[in-house]
């Protein structure tokens, strides 16, 4: 079974429309989780990162915000979406405390705003 | 300019060839992590560096903190090695912020 699941796998939204991207993670307890963003043929960006419930921080601003409401869930969602939020948005994981900060990613999100 | 380095930018391959794709650093790093990205957009963890060596199978990846860079070498390159690598940096121990590198696509002909 997979460790990290994101949703959905595809979005086709509208300029000005909300969004929620979801991501879950089985099987760890109290895991490390960010938020990432690529442009199409570009690097990865970190967005959030959260390394408890309740409690997440911005790394850069993208008018995008992120919330925990539980150990095992990270939520990343915008009320009004820019045609710069298009991209490809990956949730990723580590071990908090652990000696390895090994990050494994979820197959992501692929988000065209029209 | 770039925090992370890399190079080369895009690289062609025939089967069987071995090939060296690096970073440099212009932060002080004090860990290394080399992802590949497959054509579906999924990131495969391949390595997580302190200063030092690992070898897995037919990749070999090192890292110099002194110096401020990482290799990973592919030996023996295969069609499914085929896809983007990334490297990226953590900027200071503990940190929850990683760097990424802006990849190298890895082209494996037959």
């Amino acid at each position: 079974a997979q460790t990290i699941h994101q949703w959905p796998v595809a979005e086709i939204k509208a300029v000005g429309s909300p969004l929620s991207l979801g991501c879950t993670i089985k099987g760890k307890s109290s895991p490390n989780l960010y938020w990432y963003w690529q442009a199409t043929g570009g690097t990865l960006q970190q967005l959030f990162y959260s390394i408890t419930v309740g409690q997440v921080e911005s790394v850069v601003q993208l008018n995008l915000s992120a919330s925990r409401p539980k150990d095992d869930q990270f939520i990343l969602s915008t009320e009004k979406l820019l045609l710069s939020h298009s991209g490809f948005y990956l949730c990723a994981w580590s071990l908090l405390g652990g000696l390895e900060n090994t990050l494994y990613f979820g197959a992501g999100t692929r988000l065209s705003v029209l | 300019g770039d925090k992370v380095k890399q190079s080369p930018s895009a690289l062609s391959l025939q089967e069987g060839t071995n090939s060296a794709l690096r970073c440099n650093f212009s932060i002080a790093a004090t860990t290394v992590q080399w992802f590949l990205q497959n054509p579906r957009g999924s990131l495969i963890n391949l390595f997580y560096l302190v200063p030092g060596t690992k070898e897995n199978g037919r990749l070999k990846s090192a890292f110099d903190s002194k110096e401020s860079y990482s290799t990973l070498h592919i030996r023996d390159a295969q069609l499914e090695d085929s896809g983007t690598y990334f490297c990226a940096a953590e900027a200071s121990s503990g940190s929850w912020q990683l760097i990424f590198g802006s990849g190298t696509q890895l082209t494996v002909m037959p």
